[in-house]
């Protein structure tokens, strides 16, 4: 059962677009969702994340919207750059020191200029 | 900046035959984890450490042994590789547990013939 989804598999958005990117989940226990960037050829590494007590995180061109009820939340990539271009991964966790990240299936996003 | 460093980058192995993945971080934290990323799946768990001597079985382990010798190293062992644990290996360091951030190595990729 796979915990954390996304949608879509891959988005294609020309430059100067906004990219939405999708995730839902299972766990209600999960409070803890960052997001991680992937380019080819690297490791994934943290772009922005949001704790369940927030409804929207900023950071640059990127936002986070939470919906705790709907259990869902998406990645806006304002004014999208060829630059960012990568592969987009949703994850969730639950606050201990037991906890480990979960993560979605990922979304490739391609900027085209 | 965080530094983790993986070995070998790529690998080629026979069915049947032993694999050992090396991580090692500079970071001096305590939580270590191994993923395998496939298409579709995303990044799974396969086994994390809270710190040197211990190890913890993450979503998908069987197949796989893991060591913590030290703070700085982590190891993946496949003791009888097979063609299914093709894949690419991520190893990532953090200091608490899912709710801060993980830093990724760069992955090895592993073929089993």
């Amino acid at each position: 059962q796979q915990q954390v989804r996304q949608s879509p598999q891959s988005l294609t958005v020309w430059e100067g677009e906004t990219a939405i990117l999708n995730c839902s989940y299972e766990n209600s226990a999960f409070d803890y969702f960052p997001w991680y960037q992937q380019f080819p050829g690297e490791g994934p590494a943290l772009l922005i994340a949001i704790r369940s007590v927030s409804d929207k995180k900023e950071d640059g061109g990127f936002t986070i919207f939470f919906n705790k009820r709907e259990k869902n939340l998406s990645l806006h990539i304002k004014d999208s750059q060829p630059g960012d271009s990568a592969t987009y991964f949703c994850a969730a966790s639950v606050t201990g020191f037991a906890s480990a990240l979960t993560f979605g299936s990922g979304t490739k996003v391609i900027v085209l200029p | 900046e965080a530094a983790v460093t993986q070995s070998p980058r790529n690998k080629v192995a026979v069915t049947g035959g032993k694999v050992t993945l090396s991580c090692n971080q500079t970071n001096n934290h305590n939580n270590m984890y191994w993923y395998r990323q496939d298409t579709g799946h995303g990044l799974r768990l396969i086994h994390y450490s809270y710190g040197a001597g211990s190890t913890e079985k993450g979503d998908i382990p069987d197949g796989y042994k893991a060591s913590r010798p030290s703070q700085e190293n982590f190891s993946l062992i496949l003791e009888l590789a097979t063609p299914s644990q093709t894949s690419v290996y991520f190893c990532a360091s953090g200091e608490l547990g899912g709710q801060d951030t993980q830093y990724f190595g760069p992955g090895t990729r592993l073929l089993v013939l």
